[in-house]
């Protein structure tokens, strides 16, 4: 079956520390996997995407993503957190069984992270 | 562009009435989504589109109808309310890129549902 799991449903850090927020999946064949932000009492905003090439990504607000195959893992990393960054983050895989043609996404739970100044 | 926007930002009903949640995208998407979220569940997909005239049930359907009439808009419709469909919905919508679906889905910000 497909999935994403989250497995921190909250990640506390200092203001100034590196974060990360895990996430791993499973799914067929190559993955598309997609990160995306969530402030309070609004929509979900796109951080970054793994298509192919580089496992390392860089995406919007300083974040980046590594890809790593063999471990199934997608983790959301920054090295320096700002409290502003406090928000609940969602991982997110493409649907692999329709080939892709729908371009439907598999969501984690969500992990929420409180950046402390 | 104003994106994806959705109507109404808020609303209670009581149960076993009926109402549309309104979804419109002035991007030209093809693709759009209905997702309704939940404390710790993340985002379950309703009805999805890949057109206009094509819809398709997602992982969480029953209670709810869609259509798709325009590009432009999706809306969802809930004929008997319950207190069970208390939720944020949201739209999103995306396009096909190259004969594949590799980009990232756009949301709209949510309507806000508590069902009595």
């Amino acid at each position: 079956a497909q999935s994403v799991a989250q497995p921190e449903d909250q990640v506390n850090v200092a203001e100034g520390n590196p974060l990360t927020v895990k996430c791993t999946y499973s799914v067929s064949g190559n993955p598309y996997l997609f990160w995306y932000v969530q402030y309070p009492n609004r929509g979900l905003q796109f951080l970054l995407k793994y298509i192919t090439g580089d496992n390392l990504v860089k995406g919007s607000y300083g974040f980046e993503a590594e890809f790593n195959k063999s471990q199934t893992s997608f983790h959301l990393k920054k090295p320096s957190a700002l409290v502003s960054d406090s928000a609940l983050y969602f991982c997110a895989v493409r649907d692999a069984l329709d080939g892709g043609a729908t371009n439907k996404l598999i969501f984690g739970t969500g992990t929420l992270l409180a950046v402390q100044p | 562009n104003a994106g994806v926007t959705q109507t109404p930002k808020f609303r209670i009903l009581k149960i076993g009435q009926s109402m549309t949640l309104q979804c419109t995208q002035d991007m030209n998407h093809n693709y759009m989504y209905w997702y309704r979220q939940d404390p710790g569940m993340g985002l379950k997909l309703i009805y999805y589109s890949v057109g206009a005239g094509i819809t398709d049930k997602g992982e969480v359907p029953n209670g709810y109808n869609v259509s798709r009439s325009t590009t432009e808009d999706f809306p969802l419709r809930l004929e008997l309310a319950a207190p069970s469909q208390t939720s944020v919905y949201f739209c999103a919508s995306s396009y096909p890129e190259g004969g594949s679906a590799y980009n990232e889905q756009f949301f709209g910000p949510g309507t806000r549902l508590t069902v009595l």
